[in-house]
C-alpha cells in the first residue's frame, strides 16, 4: 500500500506563528505537491517539487515556502500564519507516468 | 489555459442504480486523466488512471472512459451502494507536472 503521511490531521495556530506542515512518502516518487482545498474554490496548487532541493511555485504561492532536503519528505511552511490561510492542506506524490496519491489532509485553523 | 468542468455538481440516486459522472476539459493535449474519490474531511483516494493513449479503464464496479478529441471523460458506477456516497473529482495532467482538478460531483446514494 502506498503511504503518504501528513504529520497532523488537525492543527490550530495563532496569527503570526510560523507553521510547518510535513509530508512523508514511502514510494520513492520524484514529484511531490502541496495543495489547499477550500469550499467553492476546489484544489489549488501551492508549490511542487520534482527533485530534492528543487521547487516550483504553483498557482497560489504567496505566504508559503517549501523545503525538500530529502526525497521522501516535503515540507510546507507558513512564514507568518494569517486567518486567510485557514484551510485543508493536501500533500500528493506522483511518479513518472503513474497515478497520483494523496495524504489524509491537514485541517489548519488560524485564530 | 486548461480548465476542467464536472457536471452535475451534485447527484442523488437510489441504491442499485447505475450512474454516470461527467468530466470535460478544454485542452486535449493531456498526458493522463485520473478519477478520485473524497470522503468528507479526508484526503483523495485514487480510483482510476487513464493514460492519453487509452480509451478506458475498469476497476470492479467502476469504468472510466476517455475521449481526448472531444475533451471528455466519464466515470460509470454500476449497481451503486450507499458506501459510494462521496465527492468524485477528475484531474488532468498536461505537459507540466501539475494536476488540474474539476470542482467535483457530490454523490449521495440513498438506501
Amino acid at each position: 500500500d502506498v503511504k503518504v503521511t501528513q504529520s497532523s490531521r488537525y492543527l490550530v495556530k495563532r496569527t503570526g506563528e510560523k507553521v510547518f506542515l510535513e509530508c512523508v512518502q514511502d514510494m520513492d516518487h520524484e514529484n511531490m505537491f502541496w495543495y489547499r482545498q477550500d469550499p467553492g474554490l476546489g484544489l489549488r496548487l501551492i508549490y511542487f517539487s520534482y527533485d530534492v532541493k528543487m521547487k516550483e511555485k504553483g498557482d497560489i504561492p504567496e505566504g508559503y515556502s517549501v523545503s525538500r532536503e530529502k526525497k521522501e519528505r516535503f515540507s510546507l511552511i507558513l512564514e507568518s500564519a494569517s486567518t486567510n490561510q485557514t484551510s485543508m492542506y493536501l500533500c500528493a506524490i506522483q511518479g513518472v507516468g503513474v497515478e497520483a496519491f494523496f495524504g489524509q489532509g491537514t485541517r489548519l485553523t488560524v485564530v | 489555459k486548461q480548465e476542467v468542468t464536472q457536471i452535475p455538481a451534485a447527484l442523488s440516486v437510489p441504491e442499485g442504480e447505475n450512474l454516470v459522472l461527467n468530466c470535460s476539459f478544454t485542452d486535449s493535449a493531456i498526458y493522463n486523466l485520473q478519477w478520485f474519490r473524497q470522503d468528507p474531511g479526508k484526503g483523495l483516494t485514487s480510483l482510476l488512471l487513464i493514460q492519453s493513449s487509452q480509451r478506458e479503464q475498469t476497476s470492479g464496479r467502476l469504468n472510466a472512459s476517455l475521449d481526448k478529441s472531444s475533451g471528455r471523460s466519464t466515470l460509470y458506477i454500476a449497481a451503486s451502494q450507499p458506501g459510494d456516497s462521496a465527492t468524485y473529482l477528475c484531474a488532468v495532467r498536461g505537459s507540466s507536472y501539475k494536476l488540474i482538478f474539476g470542482s467535483g460531483t457530490r454523490l449521495l446514494v440513498r438506501p
